[in-house]
């Protein structure tokens, strides 16, 4: 089954404990991307790539690392989580930026 | 950066009617215009895209429509049913980010 999956679904964490969000994708898509839902704000692109060592920032990258060094996985990196990062993230992945983009299931983390 | 903006931010038509949701972008470089369709507690799902050099596109009763010279864009859904609840998301992408709207809680009453 084509899909995009991110672990862990949920996750409760401390303030400076560093964590990482795991997403897969199965499509052989070329372009990744991570975004941020917060109530009021809708999604905001936090990094994106465009294939295998490329990444690059998007809207508010602060906070954040990514890496890709296989196609199918683009992992998300807190390395000191704050609580201004409690939020609900998605991975998303697509052939191309202009073709239509699958996102995966959602991680919700709270930093305490 | 590219700046959306999205109204209204809540929505409740009667079923049957017509739901209409606009946006606004501020870039003039952007040239890529989905939206997206959020069920309480699922992901995102892509419902309708449209490109620059197209004014308008139309999938079964979801159409939209693109004023590249006003920089608004609006979605159309005719003959709404209660399964269209939902919030819509627009976005607009200039080369490879995408800057999407705040959302639109579209309630659909029977």
């Amino acid at each position: 089954e084509a899909q995009v999956t991110q672990n862990p679904r949920y996750l409760i964490t401390v303030t400076g404990k560093k964590l990482t969000v795991t997403c897969s994708q199965n499509m052989n898509h070329e372009y990744m991307s991570w975004y941020r839902q917060d109530p009021g704000l809708g999604l905001r692109q936090i990094y994106y790539s465009m294939n295998v060592e490329v990444t690059d920032k998007g809207d508010v990258p602060e906070g954040y690392k990514v890496s890709r060094k296989e196609k199918r996985n683009f992992p998300l990196i807190l390395e000191s989580p704050s609580p201004n990062q409690t939020s609900l993230y998605f991975c998303a992945s697509s052939f191309a930026p202009y073709n239509e983009q699958f996102f995966g299931p959602g991680t919700r983390l709270t930093v305490l | 950066g590219e700046n959306v903006e999205q109204h209204p931010s809540t929505l409740s038509v009667q079923e049957g009617d017509s739901a209409v949701i606009k946006c606004t972008y501020s870039d003039s470089a952007s040239n890529y215009f989905p939206w997206y369709k959020q069920e309480l507690g699922k992901r995102p799902q892509l419902i309708i895209d449209i490109r620059s050099n197209v004014g308008e596109k139309k999938d079964q009763r979801i159409a939209v429509t693109l004023n590249k010279t006003a920089k608004h864009f609006s979605l159309h859904i005719t003959e709404t049913q209660p399964e269209d609840s939902a919030v819509y998301f627009c976005a607009a992408s200039r080369g490879n980010q995408f800057y999407f709207g705040t959302g639109t809680s579209l309630t659909v009453i029977p």
